[in-house]
């Protein structure tokens, strides 16, 4: 099975602050993903990365950057964390050989931001 | 412009019951067709995808997908109380895009 975890499931942050989310994924894929999820909205993609030192910009990036070291890691910054981040964020992988499509999420993280 | 439409809901059906969830898009150059299912509190689990035009079936689960007429479907046989969750259709063009475009969600309830 393919298992990606979260740092955290819960997170309270205060205004300003630089905040770290870790993802890490253990069936070698190549493709990492950054979403938030808002009630509402959906889904949306942050960043994405298809290899290491490898990222891309999804459709909201603003505010946030990542970082991709290593095959298995992938971490969302937020540089200056604000009211308006607080959300659910959810880090998925995929295999190269399905492009985005076949995409395994993890459990997510709940981030407060006051 | 919204890519991925799906009814919120919430849909609540009796045990047992067949239930449809329904999807429409407008990007024609979907090829793949997703479908996940998400606990409350919890990360979106892949269900199935299908490529392009026709059925694919998994248990008690069917997808299902029209290209000509931009539909998508799942389909649950025998519903169970453990299918309550929100289910989320994704499209995905293939071509290298890496970025799925994601339904908002209908949220399904199944009573005992």
């Amino acid at each position: 099975d393919v298992k990606v975890t979260q740092s955290s499931r819960y997170l309270v942050k205060r205004t300003g602050e630089k905040v770290f989310l870790e993802c890490v994924q253990d069936m070698d894929h190549e493709n990492m993903f950054w979403y938030r999820q808002d009630p509402g909205l959906g889904l949306r993609l942050i960043y994405f990365s298809y290899d290491v030192k490898m990222k891309e910009k999804g459709d909201i990036p603003e505010g946030y950057s990542v970082s991709r070291e290593k095959k298995e890691r992938f971490s969302l910054i937020l540089e200056s964390a604000s009211t308006n981040q607080t959300s659910m964020y959810l880090c998925a992988s995929s295999p190269w050989t399905s492009g985005g499509y076949e995409q395994y999420f993890g459990p997510g993280t709940r981030l407060t931001v006051t | 412009q919204k890519e991925v439409e799906q009814d919120p809901g919430p849909l609540s059906v009796p045990e047992g019951a067949i239930v449809s969830l329904n999807c429409t898009y407008s990007n024609s150059a979907f090829q793949y067709f997703m479908w996940y299912r998400q606990y409350s509190r919890k990360g979106p689990e892949l269900l199935m995808y299908t490529y392009s035009s026709g059925n694919k079936e998994d248990g008690r689960f069917t997808a299902q997908v029209d290209k000509s007429s931009k539909y998508i479907s799942l389909f649950i046989r025998d519903s169970q109380p453990s299918d309550s969750a929100t289910y989320l259709c994704a499209g995905d063009s293939g071509a290298g895009s890496y970025q799925l475009t994601f339904g908002k969600g209908t949220k399904l309830s199944v009573i005992p």
